[in-house]
């Protein structure tokens, strides 16, 4: 069965640091993975998405993820963040079928110090 | 873009009543429309998958008897907690996604459901 493991529960930055939130998923064929944010009072947004081709992904609102298949892993980053990437973000993944269904991570909440 | 409308935004309900919850795509055909409960602080956990037409395919622990899911066409799925209990007060979020490979998911705002 698919699962999703996020780690960092909470994550307290100050402006302008740099992020990196860690997605761990375990299924062995080839997946879909994605990063979606829930701004405070908003509904889920997608971030990014990964489905083949080049393993860095770049995002809206400057984010990137990296796929690496060797360590089931697609880490979110983000260079210099800002106070209004405070929220809470989502790790996601399918078995790579549109008809199969997404499974989230426990999520990560950010919180930026300005 | 792609816009998934649900509805109500928010309900309160006796304990013993049944809610029903709406989940629209207002500008694309989801064949296949997913259902998720989000708790306080914690992440959303798939309840059913349900495409257009078949019956939802609900994931352990969900008790289909009580989470009633239709999928009767192409724009609507609606959710019906039946019976419901304070315990069923939750976040319920709706997604939806058309048959296209590697089409997107697109998220409903959301129905807080509180059950008194």
């Amino acid at each position: 069965a698919q699962s999703v493991s996020q780690h960092n529960h909470h994550v307290i930055l100050s402006e302008a640091a740099s992020l990196e939130l860690g997605c761990n998923y375990s299924y062995g064929g080839t997946v879909n993975l994605f990063w979606y944010v829930q701004y405070p009072g908003q509904h889920l947004q997608l971030l990014l998405k990964y489905f083949s081709g080049d393993p860095l992904v770049k995002g809206i609102k400057g984010f990137e993820a990296e796929f690496i298949k060797s360590k089931f892993s697609f880490n979110l980053r983000k260079p210099s963040v800002q106070w209004s990437d405070t929220a809470e973000y989502f790790c996601a993944v399918n078995a790579g079928s549109s008809a199969s269904k997404i499974i989230f991570g426990s999520g990560t909440r950010l919180s930026i110090r300005p | 873009g792609a816009v998934v409308s649900q509805h109500p935004s928010r309900v309160i309900c006796k304990s013993g009543t049944s809610v029903k919850i709406e989940c629209r795509s207002l500008d694309f055909q989801a064949t296949t429309m997913f259902w998720y409960r989000q708790f306080p602080k914690q992440s959303l956990m798939l309840m059913a998958t349900s495409n257009e037409g078949s019956k939802a395919t609900y994931e352990q622990g969900v008790e289909k008897d009580k989470f009633l899911i239709n999928h009767a066409s192409l724009t609507l799925s609606t959710l019906t907690v039946t019976s419901a209990h304070p315990e069923d007060s939750s976040f319920y979020i709706c997604s939806a996604r058309t048959a296209i490979n590697n089409s997107p998911l697109h998220f409903g705002n959301g129905t807080r459901l509180t059950v008194t």
